[in-house]
């Protein structure tokens, strides 16, 4: 597609279950990157692929997240035993070139834990 | 630490003013990048400027400009004659080549026609 391609775009889970939000980066990209947007907030980093091995995922609040991009095109954020302090837009984004900082986002996927 | 601050969370100005966003950083290397991001209510976050720390020189882009200063650690953003269509959250953004963009909480910016 023309641009960073996020599903679902709204997901309501209940407390304790297991969740995966998709990512799909514009064609071409070997970067793509993780952030998670609480209410009121700016954008906080997560993880970065750069294509398919996790270079950097030091932003993962714990063991509960994890994240995978096995085919380097395709992300997938998975997020066991969910809590209602995980509800969030989760915002996935690419870049065709390392170390510039200029990133494509996509739309995001709201995550609302009850 | 590495930090963004932008102390206005909302603006709200009528069509064809002039307005100006703060945004004030601390951070202790000296070779860095800032940014500013845009995002509309759809939610993508949408590119607008970089500029590295070694180049103070003000740009102009359209009715976007930029005014960075180090020597107050601030990259203000000032939209001439606002539109409707600038109505949006925008985000300054520090980054030091790492991979990881450190963002400002945002202002939120309303254009009243």
């Amino acid at each position: 597609g023309a641009g960073v391609s996020q599903t679902p775009s709204n997901k309501v889970t209940e407390k304790g279950k297991y969740v995966e939000l998709r990512c799909d980066p514009i064609s071409g990209h070997t970067a793509l990157y993780w952030y998670r947007q609480s209410l009121g907030q700016g954008p906080e980093f997560l993880i970065y692929f750069q294509g398919t091995g996790a270079a950097d995922d030091s932003g993962l609040p714990n063991d509960r997240f994890f994240a995978v991009r096995p085919e380097g095109s395709v992300s997938t954020l998975k997020i066991q035993r969910t809590e209602r302090g995980d509800s969030a837009v989760y915002l996935c984004a690419s870049s065709s070139a390392l170390n510039t900082g200029e990133l494509f986002f996509g739309e995001g996927s709201r995550l609302t834990v009850l | 630490a590495q930090k963004v601050t932008q102390a206005q969370t909302e603006i709200s100005v009528v069509e064809k003013e002039d307005v100006t966003l703060d945004c004030v950083y601390e951070t202790r290397d000296t070779t860095y990048y800032l940014f500013w991001y845009k995002q509309p209510p759809s939610g993508e976050l949408v590119f607008l400027i970089r500029r590295n720390s070694f180049d103070e020189q003000n740009e102009i882009s359209g009715r976007y400009s930029w005014n960075f200063q180090k020597s107050t650690s601030s990259f203000n953003f000032t939209i001439t004659a606002s539109q409707v269509v600038d109505s949006a959250v925008y985000f300054c953004a520090l980054y030091f080549g790492n991979e990881k963009l450190t963002f400002g909480t945002g202002t939120r910016l309303t254009i009243i026609p």
